[in-house]
């Protein structure tokens, strides 16, 4: 099974701080995806990153940052931390596509609840 | 742009009854569609996607879904809901990206509650 694992179910920091979340995944996926869910916006697209070394924004980067040099991790960067990030924050990957237009699925991670004080 | 709606918020239904999550869809081309569903706690688990061919699609834990080009919908279906179906639940479209690679963009969620 594919299994994607977040470091934190549960994180509280304070404005202003540097948070770092972290993202592993073990079935050798080109892609990973970093979303933040809130309640009655379903899940957005902060990041994504389709190689190592690569990424590409999303619908909402503004405040994030984001770091692959291996393969099978991929972080999201808080660089100073505002109350407005306080979500739910769910990791993804999903293998390349093939001929361009295959559809794959993405496979989430648990999930990391951010509260920002 | 992509995009989805889930028009009804909050979804409450008898355990043994029939359910229908409702799903529409923008998107220019042929369209992509996933079904995710979120238990209290967790992550996104697949249910069902449809990419091509029979416009009925089965998923796991007896749910199915419908294409309906004509409408631009993809409503997810079960016969007869169990308690432990009681989850929040996302219709998706899958949207090219660079590279030929695709993105996501879901929706913003429909919340089933199940009373026995």
């Amino acid at each position: 099974d594919v299994k994607v694992t977040q470091s934190s179910r549960y994180l509280v920091k304070r404005t202003g701080e540097k948070v770092f979340l972290e993202c592993v995944q073990d079935m050798d996926h080109e892609n990973m995806f970093w979303y933040r869910q809130d309640p009655g916006l379903g899940l957005r697209l902060i990041y994504f990153s389709y190689d190592v070394k690569m990424k590409e924004k999303g619908d909402i980067p503004e405040g994030y940052s984001v770091s692959r040099e291996k393969k099978e991790r991929f972080s999201l960067i808080l660089e100073s931390a505002s109350t407005n990030q306080t979500s739910m924050y769910l990791c993804a990957s999903s293998p390349i596509t093939s001929g361009g237009l295959k559809g794959e699925t993405q496979y989430f991670g648990p999930g990391t609840r951010l509260l920002v004080l | 742009a992509q995009s989805v709606t889930q028009p009804d918020i909050h979804i409450t239904v008898s355990e043994g009854a029939s359910l229908e999550l409702r799903c529409n869809y923008s998107y220019g081309a042929t369209p992509y569609l996933f079904w995710y569903v979120q238990s209290p706690g967790q992550g996104l688990q697949l249910l069902l996607k449809y990419f091509s061919g029979d416009t009925l699609v089965q998923g796991i834990k007896g749910f199915e879904a419908e294409f309906k080009r004509s409408q631009s919908s993809f409503n997810l279906r079960k016969p007869s809901v169990h308690w432990s179906d009681a989850a929040e639940y996302f219709c998706a479209v899958g949207g090219r990206a660079n590279f030929g690679n695709e993105k996501l963009t879901f929706g913003t969620g429909t919340r089933l509650t199940i009373i026995p």
